[in-house]
């Protein structure tokens, strides 16, 4: 399996401008979660999505931020406008399930590292 | 929602054992505990998950008292590798299958 996918695996652009960031999450995944890591913040999950639906989204930090998964082996995390604030490693994890008593292990990719200028 | 304590850094060499505790004092009946661990430009990974007890795989070992308000990760030997943060997380009921990271504890192995 390839693990999750996403890209790109890096983002420069300019105040102002849109950002989208993909996620391919691994097959047979239902459940799908997008973080992001700062210095100053640490690890924060934004969204996280079940079967295609958003359970949560609490952790989105203002509207400039929108999340879809239109099918189980894709989903977009959307910046718009963005600003240099945002910049950050964005991570997307998927599991099995939400919650299965135990926890599912979550399966990370390899981020992607935005600058905002 | 249950709270994790956990020492910023630690200092390691090559060969030794580690152990990193983890306290969460206001743990609930039906929370697991689990450990990831994150290498530098990489997303985080599992390492390990326990409910009470004792728990063992091919990477570390997690030790739990029986009133469960804390942890602790045993790494057996540290290589440079091992170099990392490592994350305590409690998941249950109240977490709804999120995982909430504090901010670790970064380990550095010497040579």
């Amino acid at each position: 399996d390839a693990g999750v996918i996403q890209s790109p695996r890096h983002e420069v652009t300019e105040m102002g401008q849109e950002v989208t960031l993909r996620c391919k999450p691994i097959s047979g995944h239902n459940s799908l979660f997008w973080y992001r890591q700062t210095m100053m913040r640490g690890l924060e999950l934004l969204i996280y999505f079940n079967n295609n639906v958003p359970i949560d989204d609490s952790g989105m930090p203002e509207d400039r931020f929108s999340a879809k998964m239109p099918n189980a082996s894709f989903s977009t995390l959307k910046i718009q406008p963005s600003e240099p604030r945002d910049s950050a490693v964005y991570f997307c994890a998927s599991s099995h399930s939400l919650y299965s008593g135990s926890g599912d292990e979550q399966f990370f990719g390899p981020g992607t590292r935005l600058t905002v200028l | 929602l249950a709270k994790t304590t956990q020492p910023i850094s630690m200092d390691s060499y090559e060969g030794q054992e580690v152990n990193i505790t983890c306290s969460h004092n206001n743990i609930a009946t039906n929370d697991y505990i689990t450990w990831y661990q994150q290498f530098p430009s990489q997303g985080p990974r599992f390492i390990i998950q326990g409910y009470k007890t004792k728990v063992t795989n091919e990477v570390a070992s997690l030790f739990i008292p029986a009133d469960r308000k804390s942890s602790t990760l045993s790494l057996p030997r540290v290589s440079l590798s091992d170099t990392a943060v490592y994350y305590c997380l409690v998941i249950g009921d109240n977490q709804g299958g999120k995982l909430i990271f504090g901010q670790g504890t970064e380990l550095s192995v010497k040579p």
